[in-house]
């Protein structure tokens, strides 16, 4: 099993409407879950951060973490061409300095105009 | 603002050569990564330094090796590069745990190797 699973796409949405991206994780002891967005040709960028259970809200971008069910998910309301991107989850285990992140293989989602 | 840069953009090299592949951070991070992407394989850590002169294993070190001299550089090097190496390098840096911006891995832009 790897160690964080994201849904394969790729995913195609209609402007407007909302895109969710799910992710797995295999270790419990995971404490730290994260989500990059990285355009084509581009690095990663750190668009949600989350560490308790429930749902964190950013503008159109909300997290959500349930940890009993080992799964964090990304909901982008209102879509935008501008959404259209890799989204990649990660995950670390510690918050030591040895502690590092642990990435998906990333979801590819097209907002259609 | 954060930067992360490495030396070059696209590098073309052949097989058996010694490759260096440099990466400058501004931001006095003291947590430093190598990453390699590949289609279909995601972000698969390499290598990661965590203090000047220390370096920690990460998912896939065979055939790589690090430097960590100075704490705003740290290279990776492929020792004698071979085909199955050809692919997008990514360089990373992070503040120490307690930070305002631990959680944060400020990515440089990237280096596109291709080892014919």
């Amino acid at each position: 099993q790897k160690e964080v699973e994201q849904n394969s796409g790729p995913l195609s949405v209609p402007e407007g409407a909302i895109a969710s991206l799910n992710c797995t994780y295999s270790d419990r002891g995971s404490q730290s879950f994260f989500w990059y967005r990285q355009y084509s040709g581009k690095s990663p960028e750190l668009i949600m951060s989350i560490y308790s259970n429930g749902d964190k809200e950013d503008g159109r971008f909300t997290a959500q973490l349930n940890k009993a069910s080992q799964y964090v998910s990304l909901l982008i309301r209102d879509s935008q061409p501008s959404d259209s991107a890799t989204y990649l989850c990660a995950v670390r285990v510690g918050e030591t300095s040895g502690s590092r992140l642990t990435f998906g293989e990333g979801t590819q989602l097209t907002v259609n105009p | 603002d954060v930067k992360v840069t490495q030396s070059s953009r696209y590098l073309v090299k052949r097989t058996g050569e010694k490759v260096f592949l440099e990466c400058v951070q501004d931001m006095d991070h003291e947590n430093m990564f190598w990453y390699r992407q590949d289609p279909g394989l995601g972000l698969r850590l390499i290598y990661f330094s965590y203090d000047v002169k220390m370096k920690e294993k990460g998912d896939i070190p065979e055939g790589y090796s690090v430097s960590r001299e100075k704490k705003e550089r740290f290279s990776l090097i492929l020792e004698s590069a071979s085909t199955n190496q050809t692919s997008m390098y990514l360089c990373a840096s992070s503040p120490p745990p307690g930070s305002v911006a631990y959680n944060e891995q400020f990515f440089g832009p990237g280096t596109r190797l291709t080892v014919l």
